[in-house]
């Protein structure tokens, strides 16, 4: 079965450092999102992207969050300084187009675990 | 206020045991969609079950069952004769129609723990 795969699986980085997400998509899905979870905590909506652009956004993305489809196959998300508070699971997810039943479920990749020192 | 209300933060039962995780929303679209999701100990999260809101047909699949009741707001998971591998967080959550990114809201979780 297709799934959503991401990479690394742990990141650590410094304070005040870029990172980038990897996330890749399954092939034929068109809705792309991310989502965090601090430890012990709730999934938390960060942002969705459909056809080449961002199309809802939460509070939490501000602006040292970006999110990219640089080709037809990765979806990245950058956090460009990052902050102790950053620290947390972050998972991709993709979703298919609607079918006869509605809204097609999103499924989600493994999560990357971000440890900001 | 809480769209997803969880209610229950951690169940513990015996395996063999039934369980059931409570899930009350909040919204006032009347299309919307409600899901089910299962993040075990390794930390992924497992798609379980999408129900749309116009469909109130009551949903078993093995031993998960799904009690939709539109008039209380409420989206209950049964597991049936709980085993251990069901130990995990359960998360419902509820995907309203008039937000444009199709952005899940979940809820706080459910922790189940099986004890053998």
């Amino acid at each position: 079965e297709p799934e959503v795969t991401q990479t690394p699986s742990h990141q650590v980085t410094q304070m005040g450092q870029e990172v980038i997400l990897r996330c890749v998509p399954i092939s034929n899905h068109l809705y792309f999102y991310w989502y965090r979870q601090i430890l012990g905590q709730k999934v938390e909506f960060l942002v969705s992207f459909y056809n080449n652009e961002i199309s809802e956004k939460s509070e939490i993305f501000d602006d040292q969050f970006s999110v990219e489809r640089p080709d037809g196959s990765n979806f990245t998300l950058k956090i460009r300084s990052t902050k102790l508070e950053d620290s947390a699971m972050y998972f991709c997810a993709s979703s298919g187009s609607w079918d006869s039943r509605g809204n097609q479920p999103q499924h989600f990749g493994d999560g990357t675990r971000l440890s900001i020192l | 206020a809480q769209k997803v209300t969880q209610a229950q933060t951690e169940i513990s039962v015996v395996e063999k045991e039934d369980v059931t995780l409570d899930c009350v929303y909040e919204t006032r679209d009347t299309t919307y969609y409600l899901f089910w999701y299962k993040q075990p100990p390794s930390g992924e999260l497992v798609f379980l079950i999408r129900r749309n809101s116009f469909d109130e047909q009551n949903e078993i699949s093995g031993r998960y069952s799904w009690n939709f009741q539109k008039s209380t707001s409420s989206f209950n998971f049964t597991i049936t004769a709980s085993q251990v591998v069901d130990s995990a967080v359960y998360f419902c959550a509820l995907r309203e129609p008039n937000n444009a990114g199709n952005m899940l809201t979940f809820g706080g979780g459910t922790r189940l723990m099986v004890k053998p």
